[in-house]
């Protein structure tokens, strides 16, 4: 597809479970990037890849949250021993270039932990 | 740290009526001031990114322009299809200390237009 396509749509789990989120960014954008949007509150940064590396990290919350990138496409963010504060919608984004192009956003996982 | 605040939360217009969203911001060094629309249950859609102060942006019934310190959304005869809510986020130059990679984003703005 011609967008950023993230799956699944929406998971729900048991607390303590661990949750594998997926991102298919735009084809050719080097650039790629995992947001969180909690109820009530903003869009809040995770994590930034430039190819297949991570130069920012500083978004992740704890050390449960991690993710990785393989041949410069595909991410996922994982998870471990969720917790119900991690409910939320887990939004990815791509771009052409890491610091001038505009971000183009998937629809987001929607993440309810029981 | 990078601030951003959207004013209102909330706005209700009636079909034709024009008005203004804001959004104030807070950053060292400002590289791009981007406005988003998301739909419920959709990711942000990306709308307008403004550079410098003065800068104007337009794009149908939708014109977005850019202060030291704050941008605006003007909205001139709304439709029913523009509710919607309103993203404004900072990108921060780099070497300005911190992150230049990520986007700083408001509260947004919920509007509806009503028919």
């Amino acid at each position: 597809g011609a967008g950023v396509s993230q799956s699944p749509s929406n998971k729900v789990t048991e607390k303590g479970k661990d949750v594998e989120l997926r991102c298919d960014p735009i084809s050719g954008h080097t650039a790629l990037y995992w947001y969180r949007q909690s109820l009530g509150q903003g869009l809040e940064f995770l994590i930034y890849f430039q190819g297949n590396s991570a130069p920012d990290k500083s978004g992740l919350p704890s050390d449960r949250f991690s993710a990785e990138r393989t041949g410069g496409s595909v991410s996922t963010l994982t998870i471990q021993r969720t917790q119900q504060e991690d409910s939320a919608v887990y939004l990815c984004a791509s771009s052409q270039q890491g610091s001038l192009g505009s971000q183009h956003f998937g629809d987001g996982t929607r993440l309810s932990i029981l | 740290e990078d601030q951003v605040t959207q004013s209102p939360e909330a706005l209700r217009l009636q079909e034709g009526e024009s008005s203004s969203l804001n959004c104030s911001y807070t950053v060292s060094g400002l590289r791009g001031l981007f406005w988003y629309r998301q739909d419920p249950g959709k990711g942000p859609e990306f709308l307008f990114t403004l550079y410098s102060a003065g800068e104007e942006k337009e794009k149908e019934r939708l014109k977005a322009t850019l202060t030291k310190k704050e941008s605006f959304l003007h909205i001139t005869a709304p439709k029913p299809e523009d509710s919607a809510t309103y993203l404004c986020a900072v990108r921060r130059i780099p070497n300005s200390g911190g992150s230049n990679y990520k986007l700083t984003f408001g509260k947004g703005t919920l509007l509806t237009v009503n028919p």
